[in-house]
């Protein structure tokens, strides 16, 4: 089975801090993703990758930059930490156009 | 800008009811559906639907997609209160000029099961 672990299920961080938030699979899976889940929003992307070194800006991307220097690690950085990036963030991956993504079990931020 | 919306955002049933979870859909470049379900922690894989008018079914749960109208329904039977969950639903479409595919979710259907 796929495995997407993120490294930290809490996090209590203050603001204007820099976040890091780390992302590894273990299937060679070409696609990352991070995304945000918030109460009634749903899932927002926040940034993906279909290739190590290459990132792509999903829909709420700012605040947040990415890092993909290897094909199985994708991190996710809050440059300054502010209180409404308070929120459940969830990294996926899926090997290839169309399929089914595989989630981490989330990491659960608080910025105060 | 495309979007994916689910019907209703919360639904409470008696166990052994049946319920019809819906998902309708804006986008381009459409590749695929895929319905979750989410208790505590991550998303678990449901289906997968790139084709209208094909029934998935495992179990109690069955979903059908309807490409032409741009939507989906999620049907669970004999309602169980371990089925109480959130479900999404997220469209894959892929990344104009790229071979890249990226995943929208809906707000998700808060289903509550009491027995």
């Amino acid at each position: 089975d796929v495995k997407v672990t993120q490294s930290s299920r809490y996090l209590v961080k203050r603001t204007g801090e820099k976040v890091f938030l780390e992302c590894v699979q273990d299937m060679d899976h070409e696609n990352m993703f991070w995304y945000r889940q918030d109460p009634g929003l749903g899932l927002r992307l926040i940034y993906f990758s279909y290739d190590v070194k290459m990132k792509e800006k999903g829909d709420i991307p700012e605040g947040y930059s990415v890092s993909r220097e290897k094909k199985e690690r994708f991190s996710l950085i809050l440059e300054s930490a502010s209180t409404n990036q308070t929120s459940m963030y969830l990294c996926a991956s899926s090997p290839y156009l169309g399929q089914g993504y595989t989630f981490g079990s989330g990491t659960r931020l608080t910025v105060v | 800008e495309d979007k994916v919306v689910q019907s209703p955002l919360s639904l409470v049933v008696h166990e052994g009811d049946t319920v019809t979870l819906n998902c309708s859909y804006e986008v381009t470049n459409f590749r695929s559906l895929l319905w979750y379900k989410q208790e505590k922690k991550a998303p678990t894989f449901l289906f997968m639907l790139t084709s209208s008018g094909i029934e998935k079914k495992s179990g109690r749960l069955s979903s059908i997609l309807d490409k032409k109208e741009l939507f989906s329904i999620l049907n669970i039977t004999a309602t169980q209160t371990g089925d109480s969950a959130i479900y999404l639903c997220a469209v894959v479409s892929r990344v104009e000029y790229s071979s890249a595919s990226k995943i929208i979710f809906g707000s998700g259907t808060r289903l509550s099961i009491r027995p």
